[in-house]
């Protein structure tokens, strides 16, 4: 059963443009929701995360947008950059006692930045 | 570096033979999971260490798998009679939960590949 499913699959941006990737996740007990970003040969690495308790956060030129009603959130990277260009996975996990916050991972969108 | 590190970076090796990766957390992390990563899509859990307990296994983790964490430090995950299936990137994270910060750090992970 897939739990967390990612949209688009890959994602073209010209340079100054808005990168806008999608996830949608089912189990309404999730409670932390990370985004990771991951170069080829490398591990992921974190870019962001949001608690249900919140709509929107940012972190410079990211923005996580939750939607908890949908069971919908979104990335969106301001102003890309060729150096953007990565593999971008969302994820959703179950926090708090008891839980071992394993990450259930999306498929995963690969963004080019043209120049 | 003071992140999380793995070793090897790269091990190939022939079905049938048995291999053991490393995992080095970050310092005091008291939380240590693994994961497999195959080519295009997002990592998948396999098994969570709370200090030295493994508190959850995967159903991905079959018998031939085993993984330990002794005395909560490092850990290593050992796969017997390995099969062409098993090629794949294995990724470990550490974290450690205090206040509201749940973050998983990866390593740069192990590519194994099978022939």
């Amino acid at each position: 059963q897939q739990q967390v499913k990612q949209s688009p699959q890959s994602l073209i941006v010209q340079k100054g443009g808005i990168s806008i990737i999608n996830c949608a996740y089912e189990n309404t007990a999730f409670d932390y929701f990370p985004w990771y970003q991951q170069f080829p040969g490398k591990g992921p690495a974190l870019l962001i995360a949001i608690r249900p308790d919140v709509s929107e956060k940012k972190e410079g030129r990211f923005t996580i947008s939750f939607n908890k009603s949908a069971k919908q959130f979104s990335l969106h990277i301001m102003d890309s950059q060729p150096g953007d260009s990565a593999t971008y996975f969302c994820a959703a996990s179950r926090m708090g006692s008891g839980n071992t916050g394993k990450l259930i991972f999306g498929q995963g969108t690969t963004l080019q930045v043209k120049p | 570096d003071t992140g999380v590190s793995q070793d090897p970076r790269h091990k190939i090796t022939k079905r049938g033979q048995n291999v053991t990766f490393r995992c080095d957390p970050i310092s005091e992390h008291n939380r240590l999971y693994w994961y497999r990563q195959t080519l295009g899509q997002g990592p998948e859990f396999l098994t969570y260490f709370q200090n030295e307990a493994q508190l959850e296994k995967s159903r991905l983790l079959s018998d031939r798998f085993s993984a330990e964490r002794p005395k909560g430090s490092f850990s290593t995950l050992e796969i017997q009679r390995t099969e062409q299936g098993d090629s794949a990137m294995y990724l470990c994270a550490s974290s450690y939960h205090r206040d509201r910060s749940y973050e998983q750090y990866f390593g740069p992970g192990t590519r194994l590949t099978v022939t």
